[in-house]
């Protein structure tokens, strides 16, 4: 069935040095891949995301970048700071065929002052 | 604008009693969805709904789930009896039909412990 692998687990970074978070999918037909970071206490929120037919995406510190022939997606955030301490998903979709958004497990960055 | 909100935000329980969850979606919004998070596991999705109806319910687990979205506004998710291996993190989800794909906002959950 659909799946998607997310690495690593927990990830501790120094503030100010950059966070890599990886991703691999396995449905071809995915089109859409959402990022969602989850701080304490609330619902997963979206910080940026990726459509199939583009590579890379950046936002600020944010980006993300796609390649469509390994199934493969990662996160990058450069310049962290404390605020970035949190659960990041990875995710992937099907968008506009039936919606529903399949998860990875999670990275739990810390960012070490 | 408010956003998705659910009801309780923890629910603690013993096995064999029956729990019901509730989602308010955005308004506006008609579709719905359920995810559950089981301690350490992806957030895996339940069901979707749009307006009152049942789009998608393959992720329901089985027959002790019922969810409900009477007139099409808010939800529920019964879980009846709860067993032990339903504790987790519920989240509601809820989206308008927007192109080019309809962003699904995340309620803050609720933690279901079932003892």
């Amino acid at each position: 069935g659909e799946n998607v692998e997310q690495h690593p687990s927990t990830l501790s970074v120094q503030e100010g040095d950059s966070a890599v978070i990886k991703c691999t999918y396995s449905d071809s037909a995915s089109n859409y891949f959402p990022w969602y970071k989850q701080e304490l206490g609330k619902g997963p929120q979206l910080i940026i995301d990726i459509r199939s037919n583009v590579g890379e995406k950046k936002d600020q510190r944010i980006a993300v970048t796609l390649n469509k022939t390994a199934k493969h997606f990662s996160l990058h955030i450069t310049e962290t700071q404390p605020e970035d301490s949190a659960v990041y998903f990875c995710a992937a979709s099907r968008m506009n065929r039936d919606d529903k958004i399949i998860f990875g497990k999670g990275t739990r960055l810390h960012i070490l002052p | 604008e408010a956003g998705v909100t659910q009801f309780p935000s923890h629910s603690v329980i013993e096995k064999g009693q029956t729990v019901t969850l509730r989602c308010d979606p955005i308004s506006g919004h008609d579709n719905l969805y359920w995810y559950r998070r089981v301690m350490g596991k992806e957030i895996k999705f339940l069901l979707h709904f749009v307006k009152e109806s049942k789009q998608d319910e393959s992720g329901m687990p089985n027959n002790r789930f019922l969810a409900e979205r009477t007139g099409g506004t808010y939800s529920t998710l019964k879980v009846q009896p709860a067993e032990l291996e339903d504790s987790g993190v519920y989240f509601c989800a809820s989206s308008q039909n927007a192109l080019p794909y309809n962003e699904q906002f995340f309620g803050p959950g609720t933690r279901l412990t079932v003892l």
